[in-house]
């Protein structure tokens, strides 16, 4: 079956526009994550879904970030006014969810996003 | 409290060698402790987990030493091939909540 995918899998935009990250993660999971890469650093988290609602948004760095998930499954990120340190790649994973611990967060491919 | 502590940052060994990497968390409620695998320009992949009523688990080659009184995991790669080569990130959460990752280890193996 198909894996976690995301789009586009780069993005280069001038800094102030904003952008909008997709993900779609795989038939079935309910719970989606959202973490982010800065070159050469580890994984930063940013938000969590289980279903549509969003119990832990606490990762988010500022206000011109936000994401939803529509219908329990795709998901944007969205941000905002982009800057220069919002470069980074953006990783989406998927689990089956539902609270239960053990439950194998699995990764797409990441968005690279560039702002000049 | 949220944060995993990882060592070393870079790691290099020779091919047939053993590669350990070291994790410390300090946050109690954490109980689900996976290692991901991320090849360059690729999304981290689960290599293997272990919860925290268990000691040990070995898959293959790569081993997971839990010891829950000390807050520490570490993985062991038995006969470290090349194409281990590859950054490595411990990673612990509480009830399927988010991750929290180590700061990676970057892992060399040498022919």
């Amino acid at each position: 079956g198909a894996g976690v995918s995301q789009s586009p899998s780069n993005k280069v935009t001038e800094k102030g526009k904003d952008v909008e990250l997709r993900c779609d993660p795989i038939s079935g999971h309910t719970a989606l994550y959202w973490y982010r890469q800065s070159l050469g650093q580890g994984l930063e988290f940013l938000i969590y879904f289980q279903g549509n609602s969003a119990p832990d948004k606490s990762g988010l760095p500022s206000d011109r970030f936000s994401a939803e998930r529509t219908g329990g499954s795709v998901s944007t990120l969205t941000i905002q006014r982009t800057q220069q340190e919002d470069s980074a790649v953006y990783l989406c994973a998927s689990s089956l969810g539902g609270g239960v611990s053990y439950n194998e967060q699995f990764f797409g491919p990441g968005t690279r996003l560039t702002v000049l | 409290q949220q944060q995993v502590k990882q060592s070393p940052q870079s790691l290099i060994v020779q091919k047939g060698g053993i590669s350990i990497i070291n994790c410390a968390y300090e946050n109690t409620a954490f109980d689900y402790f996976p290692w991901y695998q991320q090849f360059p320009g690729k999304g981290p992949a689960l290599l293997i987990a272990i919860r925290p009523d268990v000691s040990e688990k070995k898959e293959g080659r790569f081993t997971i030493s839990f010891n829950k009184s000390a807050k520490q995991f570490s993985l062991h790669i038995m006969d470290s091939q090349p194409g281990d080569s590859a950054t490595y990130f411990c990673a612990a959460s509480a009830r399927g909540s988010r991750l929290t990752f180590g700061e990676g280890t970057q892992l060399t193996v040498n022919p």
